[in-house]
């Protein structure tokens, strides 16, 4: 099984929004609701920031909002702050009690 | 709030089996289910596989033969063992609560680096 596919990199200035995508196939994305992103800073673990394609566990700011249309999922930052430069990675139950994980996008605050 | 710990030697030789245990705080194992996840240096992360807190077990088929997975509830804690390592095994391994039946990975541990060199 493949990782889910994440644009390598992405950016926007402080106050602007930005997308990143994580594309997959029916077999995992596609085929069920259980689309997770999460967050990680240099040297840190990573942090759940959205589980079941759009919801916000409590303290995540709702600056970050998510969905899913057909196999791609997407992740929204909007109000970019400083404090939101970080990896950020999409994963997915992918059947058989797999799961999968997108490669990451680093995301950039200009 | 729940709180892990991974522990276990830093270096393995290749060839031989990576062992590294999770100490689990501010809740009891039972009831949930427990993983591990691999990220090696500058990559993404790799689920390694879960156990629930009963002992079964899920595996990522890629390294299902050469990963077990183990929970002492009388401790509350969890363990990996790797065999075969190589090279390529060596990485920042993350013990983590889920992902459960929805897929979630709520809480992370630290993350321990495992080197594979002679």
């Amino acid at each position: 099984q493949s990782a889910l596919t994440q644009p390598p990199s992405a950016s926007g200035s402080p106050g602007q929004s930005v997308t990143i995508s994580c594309t997959g196939s029916t077999s995992d994305v596609g085929g069920y609701n259980y689309v997770s992103w999460y967050q990680q800073h240099p040297g840190k673990a990573p942090k759940l920031m959205i589980y079941e394609v759009s919801k916000r566990p409590s303290g995540v700011p709702d600056r970050f909002s998510a969905s899913k249309s057909g196999n791609t999922a997407s992740l929204t930052v909007s109000g970019l702050q400083a404090e939101d430069e970080a990896d950020y990675y999409c994963s997915s139950y992918a059947g058989s009690y797999n799961v999968l994980f997108g490669g990451g996008t680093k995301l950039t605050v200009l | 709030q729940v709180q892990l710990q991974e522990s276990g030697p830093g270096l393995a030789k290749p060839s031989e089996t990576l062992s590294l245990t999770c100490t689990v705080s501010g809740d009891s194992v039972s009831g949930y289910y427990w993983g591990w996840i691999r990220q090696p240096a500058g990559k993404g992360l790799e689920w390694i596989g879960r156990i629930y807190s009963s002992g079964n077990t899920n595996y990522n088929p890629s390294l299902k033969s050469r990963v077990t997975m183990s929970v002492d509830t009388s401790k509350n804690q969890f363990s990996l063992s790797l065999s075969s390592v190589t090279a390529a095994d060596t990485a920042m391994y993350y013990c983590a609560r889920g992902p459960g039946i929805r897929a979630i990975i709520d809480f992370w541990g630290q993350g321990t680096l495992v080197t594979v060199s002679s």
